[in-house]
């Protein structure tokens, strides 16, 4: 089945360090592809989304494409700041839309 | 206002209660979905609707239940907690076609004593 495996934390960074979070799918024909982010005490909110191969999603200086040949959705952001401080989800959509899949989660502090 | 609120947002209770967490949205989305978040296993799917008129087991759908009163209303139930039930719950709702995104309430931290 659908499933999304992302890369296990956490993962501790100093301000204005580059950030990477890998993430690797397996799905049956093209889902769509998204990142989610939680903020300490708060729910999970969309971070950026790709819905087709070689799409870049992008939001507040963060980036991943959707790479159809590796599987992956890697998540990227080349200076991190302390607000950046949250766990970062990996998701997928089925073809159908009927269900979401999520990674493990990895938890990300950003120190001064 | 939150367009997916949830109530309560935090409950302590005793094993053999029955408990029931809501959750209304303002968003008129048609599809709306609770999941379960645990620390390292991430979110997992206990129930999901599509209308009024259509419930849906996800992965983990034992121990609970649901009821979707409106398309704006979607609430879960166990109806005998026991520990292991203690987690966040999060209710979604999600738009239409498959490259909508799930609109997350700011959860329901449930402890089982």
């Amino acid at each position: 089945g659908d499933s999304v495996t992302q890369m296990e934390g956490p993962v501790t960074l100093s301000e204005e360090a580059c950030l990477t979070i890998n993430c690797t799918y397996t799905a049956t024909g093209y889902p769509s592809l998204f990142w989610y982010v939680q903020y300490p005490g708060e729910g999970l909110q969309l971070l950026l989304k790709a819905t087709k191969a070689d799409d870049k999603g992008s939001n507040k200086g963060f980036e991943a494409t959707y790479r159809k040949e590796t599987t992956s959705f890697h998540l990227e952001k080349g200076s991190v700041q302390v607000s950046d401080s949250a766990v970062y989800f990996c998701a997928l959509s089925d073809r159908a839309g009927n269900q979401f899949y999520f990674g493990t989660g990895t938890s990300l502090t950003v120190i001064p | 206002d939150a367009d997916v609120t949830q109530t309560p947002r935090n409950r302590i209770t005793k094993t053999g209660k029955r408990i029931m967490l809501e959750c209304s949205q303002t968003k008129g989305h048609d599809r709306m979905y609770w999941y379960r978040q645990d620390p390292g296993l991430g979110l997992r799917l206990i129930y999901y609707s599509f209308d009024v008129k259509d419930i849906n087991k996800g992965e983990i759908s034992d121990g609970y239940s649901v009821s979707r009163q409106a398309q704006a209303k979607f609430s879960l139930s166990l109806e005998s907690a026991i520990p292991n039930q203690t987690a966040l719950y999060f209710c979604a709702t999600r738009g239409g076609g498959y490259t909508g995104e799930l609109f997350f309430g700011e959860g329901s931290r449930l402890t089982v004593l």
